[in-house]
């Protein structure tokens, strides 16, 4: 069991570029979140994955967003045309059923 | 929605000292109460938790109690060390399952 994994760390991009980010929970953890955190605020909830079914999506996912999880294990969140404002930590979560989430390291996004 | 403060927003103590961090939520449906600790350029993690049914619960040097009828719970360090320093967010909610709501966090120094 090796944790949430996040690829990349970092990203820096211009602004209108399409950024992709990968996450990949921890085994046999059949729940997956993305949240978002700006500096200084705490994580913000985007969406949640159970198996391959995205059940839920915060109004803050905007239609440039877009996640999934095709075979219910690793997940990518994509930005489209990029803005300033998308410069952020954007943390994948992992989980159970009926168990706490663990999070990963994050990939710290960087828009010029 | 969940109304949640967290008091003080930032709190500095000697090393050995003990810190005590104040999580208010407004919600009465919440039963479950956690405290997360977010290291610099890393995610946030689980440290301790505790459930509507118990009043306390201690993990060597860090308690949480909860006060259900007040709708605030603490979190206490013990023998505080350097290593400590972090940023602490609350996050009550329903389950440990659903998308986590975080506080907007406490920044501890410890200072050697």
């Amino acid at each position: 069991d090796t944790g949430v994994s996040q690829d990349p760390r970092h990203k820096i991009t211009k602004r209108g570029q399409n950024v992709t980010f990968r996450c990949d929970p921890i085994s046999e953890h059949n729940r997956l979140y993305w949240y978002r955190q700006t500096l200084g605020q705490g994580p913000e909830f985007l969406t949640y994955f159970q198996n391959e079914a995205q059940l839920e999506k915060s109004r803050l996912l905007s239609d440039r967003f877009s996640a999934e999880r095709p075979k219910g294990s690793f997940s990518t969140l994509e930005i489209q045309r990029t803005e300033q404002g998308d410069s952020a930590m954007y943390l994948c979560a992992s989980s159970r059923d009926l168990e706490a989430q663990y999070f990963g390291p994050g990939t710290r996004l960087t828009v010029t | 929605g969940e109304n949640v403060e967290q008091h003080p927003s930032t709190l500095s103590v000697q090393e050995g000292d003990s810190a005590v961090i104040k999580c208010t939520y407004s919600d009465s449906a919440s039963n479950y109460f956690p405290w997360y600790k977010q290291e610099l350029g890393k995610g946030p993690q689980l440290i301790i938790d505790i459930r509507s049914n118990v009043g306390e619960k201690k993990d060597q040097r860090i308690a949480v109690t909860l006060n259900k009828t007040a709708k605030h719970f603490s979190l206490h360090i013990t023998e505080t060390q350097p290593e400590d320093s972090a940023v602490y967010f609350c996050a009550p909610g329903e389950t440990s399952y659903d998308k986590v709501i975080f506080g907007p966090g406490t920044s501890l120094s410890v200072i050697p």
